[in-house]
């Protein structure tokens, strides 16, 4: 059974750029979650999704991210005119309902140049 | 909002040893959950567990929910168990929009 799996693994972006990060929940999972971790801020959560829905996205800023959770298709964090204050680890989590089990992709590494 | 605090904030063990990490928390929850960050940044699940005790292998948690703190207790530590323990509780939804302790910096060393 596959767990939560990202890609790509490592993302170089310059200044203005867009990032697209990809997120394949475990399968049997329709809850999905993003994090991201900074260095001096720890793992933060930004938004939970399910097919189709945003079920809550207060953690996510309110410029330039957006997320996405389409009936077909793995999940999407959207960074848009990336910012070197966008560099970080983005992780995806996935469970099968949303209180039980979080587990999480390898994650997502973010560098801004 | 609800606070979450990790101790110690590092450890340094021997191969063997026995540790124990502790959890504590400000408010009532609905869902606790432990995880393990290894040296290559990869997030573990090690227990889902708001209340009670269980057990897996060298690991164990027990969460007093009563007394809002929860304890991980490594058992004949390796250096695989290297790495950053962190709790994580719900925000007060009973889901998995989660808040983060700081994590225990835990080292194992040969």
């Amino acid at each position: 059974n596959a767990g939560v799996m990202q890609n790509p693994r490592h993302l170089v972006r310059r200044r203005g750029q867009e990032a697209r990060l990809r997120c394949s929940p475990m399968k049997g999972h329709s809850h999905v979650y993003w994090y991201r971790q900074l260095p001096e801020e720890g793992l933060k959560f930004m938004v939970y999704l399910q097919k189709e829905n945003i079920i809550d996205e207060s953690g996510m800023p309110k410029e330039r991210f957006s997320a996405e959770f389409p009936k077909e298709g793995p999940s999407i964090l959207r960074i848009q005119q990336v910012v070197r204050g966008d560099s970080a680890a983005y992780f995806c989590a996935s469970s099968r309902t949303d209180n039980s089990p979080l587990h999480f992709g390898n994650g997502t590494r973010l560098t801004v140049t | 909002g609800i606070q979450v605090e990790q101790s110690p904030p590092d450890l340094i063990l021997q191969e063997g040893a026995n540790s124990t990490l502790r959890c504590n928390f400000s408010d009532s929850v609905n869902n606790l959950q432990w995880f393990h960050q290894n040296p290559w940044g990869q997030l573990i699940n090690l227990f889902y567990i708001p209340s009670g005790t269980k057990q897996n292998g060298r690991l164990s948690a027990t969460t007093v929910a009563t007394e809002r703190y929860s304890l991980l207790y490594i058992s004949s530590s390796q250096t695989t168990d290297s790495g950053v323990y962190f709790c994580a509780l719900d925000y007060g939804g009973a889901t998995n929009k989660l808040i983060f302790g700081t994590g225990t910096l835990l080292a194992v060393q040969p």
